[in-house]
């Protein structure tokens, strides 16, 4: 069974530029997840999708963040414009089912890097 | 929303002696409970999970973590490491009722051959 797939896995990109971010579910997983992770943190969650639906954006900084999951598979995460203290590492990760209690698929990640 | 803390952020042991690394979270209340390893530049992987029954849960790996609802703590011990086993490691809670699962800052393993 392929994992989570996400591209690209390194990005440096100068403050107030853009970038984007692709990731690819494991087939027939409903929820997919954006986390942001900082060095030295725990992964946060950015924006969680139920289908092609919102379920939680609450912590996405939509000022400059923006989100979205197409025909409910693929889903693209861009920063615009990238700060300094947007560098982390971007994790997709998707479920079969949404809720609390399900386990979370991880692709590998994209590092930003913000210079 | 569920908070996770993991006050040990690095833990250095000796190849094949015992680990435990603590996890203490907020509420008792219908919570569910993982533990995720995660290799050097790989996604996070699930070790186990605690949703409710029995209170000693298994994982794979050798790992296994009790769930103590009056500590509230979900402590990941194994009897004897590897060197393989060098990793970070992240503790993870949710509640019935809630999408959102709340991560803690990790804690990585380090083990000495």
């Amino acid at each position: 069974e392929a994992g989570v797939a996400q591209s690209p896995r390194y990005k440096i990109i100068e403050k107030r530029q853009s970038v984007a971010f692709w990731c690819n579910p494991i087939s027939g997983h409903a929820t997919l997840y954006w986390y942001q992770q900082i060095l030295g943190q725990g992964p946060k969650l950015l924006i969680q999708f139920q289908n092609n639906g919102v379920v939680d954006d609450s912590q996405l900084p939509k000022d400059r963040f923006s989100a979205e999951r197409l025909k409910g598979v693929d889903s693209t995460l861009k920063i615009q414009p990238a700060k300094l203290e947007d560098s982390a590492v971007y994790l997709c990760a998707s479920s079969l089912v949404g809720g609390s209690n399900t386990e979370a698929f991880f692709g590998q990640g994209t590092r930003l890097t913000v210079v | 929303a569920q908070s996770v803390t993991q006050l040990d952020s690095q833990v250095p042991v000796f190849e094949e002696a015992p680990v435990e690394l603590r996890c203490n979270y907020s509420s008792s209340v219908s919570v569910y409970l993982f533990w995720y390893v995660q290799y050097p530049n790989q996604g996070l992987q699930l070790l186990l999970k605690y949703l409710s029954g029995s209170t000693l849960v298994k994982g794979i790996n050798g790992f296994e973590a009790e769930f103590n609802k009056s500590q509230t703590s979900f402590h990941l011990r194994k009897p004897s490491v590897h060197i393989s086993d060098t990793a970070e490691y992240f503790c993870a809670a949710g509640r019935r009722g809630y999408q959102k699962v709340t991560f803690g800052t990790g804690t990585k393993l380090q083990v000495i051959p």
